[in-house]
């Protein structure tokens, strides 16, 4: 069971905005905002699309951003593309005796 | 361009051990903290460990279902990360991946190793 939630799928046709949440605790994303967002494609290695909880990384699309509320981190994505169809996983610090915890990944299907 | 290159992987008895390798390229290996994650089939991403620089102590970390098991280290001079695993499972067959430390995320990721356990 991963110490992060995430919806298990989501799904939006093209053009659409989707949001993907992420619930911790108190004791990881509610204390930092240190939440990452991870995407990946079938086959392929993850890539950053978000740090910071809503910082983009130089070539990530302007499409993806984040927020983070309480205790729960969301990645939106704006003007849903096909080529965005993918895994996704959120990432928080959690202190130093367990410094990185995930989320069990949402499966986002763009219809 | 930053490049993460992971080897080593391969089918291995349980009991057995294997070393995985990442070598960097494209930025100050010596300067950053490297961290190997895993993924089984069909499965999330977990993480495994990491290692700091050697500015902050190159001092270790490791998820609590490989701790004692597997260690972490790394050559400087190569721009080589280490993954030893020992005493391997079943429950440990998956894609193994080095990533770089920035900050607290991670980035780039290789392009991962399969390693399988089994008899």
């Amino acid at each position: 069971q991963s110490a992060l939630t995430q919806p298990a799928s989501v799904s939006g046709s093209p053009g659409q905005s989707i949001t993907i949440s992420c619930t911790g605790t108190s004791s990881d994303v509610g204390s930092y905002n240190l939440v990452s967002w991870y995407q990946q494609h079938p086959g392929k290695a993850p890539k950053l699309m978000i740090y910071e909880g809503g910082k983009r990384p130089s070539g990530v699309s302007n499409r993806f951003s984040g927020s983070k509320s309480g205790n729960t981190a969301s990645l939106t994505i704006s003007g849903l593309q096909a080529e965005d169809e993918a895994d996704y996983y959120c990432c928080s610090y959690a202190g130093s005796s367990t410094p990185v915890v995930f989320g069990g990944g949402t499966k986002l299907t763009v219809l | 361009e930053v490049q993460l290159v992971e080897s080593g992987g391969g089918l291995v008895q349980p009991g057995r051990s294997l070393r995985l390798s990442c070598t960097a390229s494209g930025f100050t290996f010596g300067d950053y903290a490297m961290s190997w994650f895993r993924q089984a089939p069909g499965k999330g991403l977990e993480w495994v460990g990491f290692i700091r620089s050697k500015a902050y102590g190159g001092t270790t970390e490791y998820a609590a279902p490989v701790k004692g098991r597997f260690t972490i280290s790394r050559d400087d001079s190569k721009s080589i990360a280490y993954l030893q695993m020992s005493s391997l499972k079943t429950e440990d067959t998956a894609v193994y991946y080095c990533t770089r430390v920035v900050g607290n995320w991670f980035d780039p990721w290789g392009q991962g190793t399969l390693v399988t356990v089994s008899s």
